[in-house]
């Protein structure tokens, strides 16, 4: 069964330093595998998503995340962390079966100190 | 940009009842999905729809739950008779079938329905 792990429930950092956020997942095939962002009461936006081809692939508000499959992680970082970062961190993977529903991780919540 | 909507915002009810939960979807796309997340937890998956019927569904999606595309364009979650537990933010999701050089495409979410059960 597709399963998503994101072992950090909280992480702080301080505003301007860099950020990497944990995810493991596990799934029997080819993965696709999605970062979603969201802020206190609001929906879930996509940061960034992996289907194929280049391992690194770049995201919004300078979001990166990188694909390994021999340690089935896709690590979301960022090199410098401002304030407005502050928010909830999701992982997820899915697949182009019929449904392709998601499978979420539990999320990471973002504390930024300035 | 196209977006997914979704209404009302925050729906309160009291157990027994019965809610429905309104989405439009992207006027383009042909995959619909429900999602809730109960407060403090993950995100889950309760149903995929596609071709005017259900593809998929989750353990949570019980008797108790219905959907509906009864007009072409509104995608419905109809809870029949809510408990204290169904309280949760649901989140409407669609999707393209493939983006147009045949590869895959995500799913793009709606802002959620915040449902509390009293």
């Amino acid at each position: 069964a597709q399963s998503v792990t994101q072992p950090d429930i909280h992480i702080t950092v301080s505003e301007g330093a860099s950020l990497e956020l944990r995810c493991n997942y596990s799934y029997g095939a080819t993965p696709y595998l999605f970062w979603y962002v969201q802020s206190p009461g609001q929906g879930l936006q996509l940061l960034l998503k992996y289907f194929s081809g280049d391992t690194l692939v770049q995201g919004i508000k300078g979001f990166e995340a990188e694909f390994k499959r021999s340690q089935s992680s896709f690590n979301l970082r960022k090199p410098s962390v401002h304030w407005s970062d502050a928010a909830e961190y999701f992982c997820a993977v899915g697949n182009m079966e019929y449904g392709n529903k998601l499978v979420f991780g539990a999320g990471t919540i973002l504390r930024v100190k300035s | 940009e196209p977006e997914v909507t979704q209404t009302p915002s925050h729906q309160v009810t009291q157990m027994g009842q019965e809610v429905i939960l309104r989405c439009v979807p992207i006027s383009n796309h042909l995959y619909f999905y429900w999602y809730r997340q109960i407060l403090g937890q993950k995100v889950e998956f309760l149903v995929s729809f596609y071709n005017n019927e259900i593809s998929e569904k989750s353990e949570i999606f019980d008797d108790q739950f219905s959907v509906e595309r009864p007009d072409g364009s509104n995608f419905t979650l109809k809870i029949r008779s809510t408990k204290l537990e169904d309280s949760a933010m649901y989140f409407c999701a669609s999707r393209r079938r493939r983006n147009l050089s045949g590869g895959a495409d995500e799913q793009f979410f709606g802002p959620g329905t915040r449902l509390t059960v009293l």
